[in-house]
């Protein structure tokens, strides 16, 4: 059980061109969400948290216009990208969990990758 | 503000060992859980073991326990009969009741043939 996916795995385009990243629950309703960003051999960094009908709440140093955040479902977030350029080529990833205090269960990444 | 350490930024060992992976923590609130995740080279992030604050039992998970001395904010993780697969990125990660959580900086663990 607690399954998370995360669609796509892998984007590569070019600079200026916004990019969607899904983020869903399979198996059970993610009261709250979250989006990571990981440098190469870096930790995970924490860009917001997002609950489910109400607005995201970022993270001191990222722009809430150019990563915009989406959690319209219990099941369904999304990350946007917007007029993507170089330096914003990274990992990103998200995770889901039902209830404070419970573990929370990761997607499997998407690679972003800016020309 | 809650924060997490790992001072061992790599660590090595031979298959079949036994290997502790360290970790402090700084936190003002009572009630809070601790985890380690680890990532393969996969970059999945996969959760390896959990503990809740106010229980005194070591948390144990298989070949995978922890040490957990609140006293000391500590959090350290043992893996015994180290394997081929257990080659990853180890984090430990504080959670401050419904509060975010804060990952230490990792340590990459090889387990050598």
């Amino acid at each position: 059980g607690a399954v998370v996916s995360q669609h796509p795995s892998r984007v590569i385009c070019k600079s200026g061109t916004s990019v969607k990243i899904e983020c869903r629950s399979l198996d059970f309703q993610a009261t709250t969400m979250f989006w990571y960003r990981q440098f190469p051999k870096q930790s995970l960094m924490l860009m917001a948290t997002s609950n489910e009908g109400s607005k995201a709440t970022y993270e001191q140093g990222v722009e809430k216009d150019k990563f915009l955040i989406n959690h319209a479902s219990l099941t369904l977030s999304t990350l946007t990208v917007t007029s993507a350029h170089p330096e914003d080529s990274s990992f990103y990833i998200c995770s889901a969990r039902d209830n404070p205090g419970q573990p929370q269960h990761f997607g499997d990444g998407t690679r972003l990758s800016i020309l | 503000a809650q924060t997490v350490t790992q001072s061992q930024p790599e660590m090595s060992v031979q298959e079949a060992e036994t290997v502790t992976l360290s970790c402090t923590y700084d936190t003002s609130e009572s009630n809070y859980y601790l985890f380690w995740y680890k990532q393969p080279p996969s970059r999945q992030m996969i959760l390896v073991i959990r503990q809740e604050a106010y229980k005194q039992q070591n948390a144990t998970e298989n070949r995978f326990s922890v040490n957990f001395q609140k006293a000391a904010k500590s959090f350290s993780l043992k893996i015994s009969d180290s394997q081929l697969g257990d080659t990853a990125m180890y984090f430990c990660a504080a959670a401050q009741g419904a509060q975010k959580l804060v990952f230490g900086q990792g340590t990459r663990l090889t387990i050598n043939p």
